[in-house]
């Protein structure tokens, strides 16, 4: 099992530049999560999904988009892109809501 | 707001010693607790998943108890080796939500 992956690991965009992360998950897992890493910060909740065909908010959700068009993957875009949306991306999932969460390598972004 | 604190924010300790830290959580519509372990140029990796009062779980030297009533959890490494060097995370999620909330960490490094 290749677990949780994301693609890019890493890229740079200009300002109001688009772009889509992608995560995949091969474990069957119902839920899924997008996750943003600043420093001094703990992981914020950008976007989450309960199942296939379902998106919702978290903390950060302004100046981002979901789909969860198949149950293993979680797409994160970005319409147009700002300098404070450069951070680490981290994407994950789990079997149940409060169950432990398997997270993917990261996506570094930066916006100049 | 729902707010996870972590202490200390570091700890520097020798190689042999034992160390614990602490996370403190809303003590009111508990639903889990979670502690991941988080080494550097890595993801996350969950260490344990905590839901009731009094619990206590151990995995080899670190373990971790669980305090709802009044909102905290200890995370406890028993001799200290350099490869414990990590942040080690904690995360809370109430009976309200699907969403775990983060705490900024815990920076352990352990000298040789």
């Amino acid at each position: 099992n290749a677990g949780v992956t994301q693609t890019p690991k890493f890229r740079v965009l200009k300002t109001g530049q688009s772009m889509t992360l992608l995560c995949a998950q091969d474990m069957n897992h119902e839920y899924m999560y997008w996750y943003r890493q600043d420093p001094g910060m703990g992981l914020r909740l950008i976007h989450y999904s309960v199942g296939e065909g379902t998106t919702a908010k978290g903390e950060v959700p302004d100046g981002y988009n979901v789909s969860r068009l198949k149950k293993q993957n979680f797409l994160l875009g970005l319409e147009s892109a700002a300098p404070s949306q450069t951070s680490v991306y981290f994407c994950a999932s789990s079997t149940q809501s409060g169950g432990e969460q398997y997270f993917g390598p990261g996506t570094r972004l930066t916006v100049t | 707001i729902l707010n996870v604190e972590q202490s200390p924010q570091s700890l520097h300790v020798q190689e042999g010693d034992s160390t614990n830290f602490t996370c403190s959580f809303p003590s009111s519509n508990f639903y889990a607790l979670h502690w991941y372990r988080w080494e550097t140029a890595k993801s996350p990796e969950a260490l344990f998943v905590m839901t009731l009062n009094g619990d206590e779980k151990k995995k080899g030297r670190i373990s971790a108890t669980l305090n709802t009533k009044e909102g905290y959890s200890y995370l406890y490494i028993k001799g200290s080796q350099p490869e414990d060097s990590a942040t080690y995370l904690c995360a809370f999620r109430s009976g309200a939500t699907n969403k775990l909330i983060f705490g900024t960490g815990t920076l352990l490094a352990v000298q040789p």
